[in-house]
């Protein structure tokens, strides 16, 4: 099956700092690549996705590029707020074959200092 | 307006008093999904249904149950609690395709005394 590695935790950075946390993938084909956010508290909520090679998933600020040459789907975001201080999860499905299960990365807690 | 809905958001329960934790929907989506997540760990999926067919994940034990009794509802039974248990459990659901994303509830807390 589909595959992912994430960045281990966690990541400190000032605000307005620039952020990558990088997210590599092993998979048959192309399948959709997704990346979530988990606020304190509170459920999984999608961020962007990206559904074909060389698509660019974009929200809030956030981009994530779908390469396949390097198989990454790296999360950045040019100037971070305390706003995106939060648990951060790359995913994509578990298999090709319509599969409706997703396989999650470990988790990027980042923590965004005034 | 909430799409996935959980209740309770805290449930306390005593080691070994059966539990049920709830979940609805207004996205009237195929699948319904029911994932334990414990501290600093990514969610590990317990189950799910599609439409009324149901798969259980192979290392899911059978203290874990689940009904959906209709498109709209989806329950988790826990029988007997025991201290491992406390966790997140998150209810999520999705139209019934891999290109599609998952929707998540605020999910329920649960602690065992």
């Amino acid at each position: 099956g589909n595959s992912v590695t994430q960045m281990e935790g966690p990541v400190t950075l000032s605000e307005e700092a620039f952020l990558t946390i990088n997210c590599t993938y092993t998979a048959t084909g192309y399948p959709s690549l997704f990346w979530y956010v988990q606020y304190p508290g509170e459920g999984l909520q999608l961020l962007l996705k990206a559904t074909k090679a060389d698509d660019k998933g974009s929200n809030k600020g956030f981009e994530a590029t779908y390469r396949k040459e390097t198989t990454s789907f790296h999360l950045e975001k040019g100037s971070v707020q305390v706003s995106d201080s939060a648990v951060y999860f790359c995913a994509l499905p578990e298999s090709n074959f319509g599969n409706e299960k997703l396989t999650f990365g470990t988790g990027t807690r980042l923590t965004i200092i005034p | 307006d909430a799409m996935v809905i959980q209740n309770p958001r805290y449930q306390v329960t005593q080691f070994g008093k059966p539990v049920t934790l709830s979940c609805s929907q207004t996205l009237n989506h195929n699948v319904m999904y029911w994932y334990q997540q414990k501290s600093s760990q990514a969610p590990k999926l317990l189950f799910h249904y599609y439409d009324k067919d149901f798969n259980n994940e192979a290392d899911t034990p059978d203290n874990f149950q689940s009904r959906r009794p209709n498109t709209s509802f989806c329950f988790l039974d826990i029988r007997s609690p025991g201290l491992g248990d406390a966790a997140m459990y998150l209810c999520a659901t999705n139209a019934g395709s891999s290109y599609n994303e998952q929707f998540f509830g605020p999910g329920t807390r649960l602690t065992v005394l």
